[in-house]
């Protein structure tokens, strides 16, 4: 059964940098069959997709980060990682890595998030 | 990048009710849509895909309808379990998109 943990610091500084990995274990972070995205979500707030990465290496973010994140694969510890620079307090939110698998049926297919890490929280404060 | 918005933002409904969310993108994203029920303090999990595809496991209760622009959940017979968040995503753009969520709350 494949599981998903996140770990981090949860307390980062205004204006640093948030490091997050996502340490995955019953299977390979390197199949061609699937691939991984964070998401996040601000207290009390709904979810927000930051960004994908494929097998191929291949990476798509949400347009309002996209100059300050960068998520890469470490196929050697079979880790996610994300990287946000410059944080600000708006960036306090709890942080999922889940992986994507395509699902079809008779009628349609659809990529969906379907194995989540648990979360966690990190707090950007002065 | 395709923007969700779902309705209504929240609602009251009592156990055995019917209850309906309606999810619209701004663009045609075919059935590229999966529904997610979060309640709090856990992660999010998978309830339907590809717009009306029950995942593994989850009840019969649950239903999802829809194509283009416009999609349904449908809880059949709310059960205390299911008062909780729900969310659509598309998946038809390389930029994942989620909807603001819908809060089931107990009447």
């Amino acid at each position: 059964q494949l599981q998903v943990q996140e770990s981090g610091p949860g307390l980062v500084k205004t204006s640093e940098t948030l490091s997050l990995t996502c340490t995955v274990s019953g299977g390979s972070i390197s199949s061609s069959r699937y691939f991984w995205g964070w998401i996040r979500q601000p207290p009390a707030k709904g979810l927000q997709w930051i960004g994908n990465i494929y097998s191929s290496g291949n990476t798509y973010y949400t347009p309002s980060l996209n100059s300050r994140v960068t998520i890469t694969a470490d196929a050697s510890k079979n880790q996610v990682s994300l990287r946000l620079n410059s944080v600000t307090a708006a960036d306090t939110a709890v942080y999922y890595c889940a992986r994507t698998l395509g699902y079809c049926s008779a009628t349609s297919c659809a990529e969906a998030f379907d194995i989540w890490g648990q979360g966690t929280m990190v707090t950007v404060s002065s | 990048d395709i923007q969700m918005t779902q309705s209504p933002s929240s609602l009251s409904a009592s156990v055995g009710d019917r209850v309906t969310i309606t999810c619209r993108a701004s663009h045609n994203i075919n059935k590229q849509l999966n529904w997610y029920q979060q309640t709090p303090g856990k992660a999010p999990n998978l309830l339907i895909y590809g717009a009306s595809n029950l995942y593994n496991g989850v009840p019969s209760r649950f239903s999802g309808s829809g194509s283009g622009a416009d999609f349904t959940l449908t809880i059949s017979g709310l059960q205390p379990e299911d008062f909780a968040t729900y969310y659509c995503q598309q998946s038809s753009s390389s930029l994942r998109t989620f909807g603001q969520g819908t809060k089931v709350e107990i009447k």
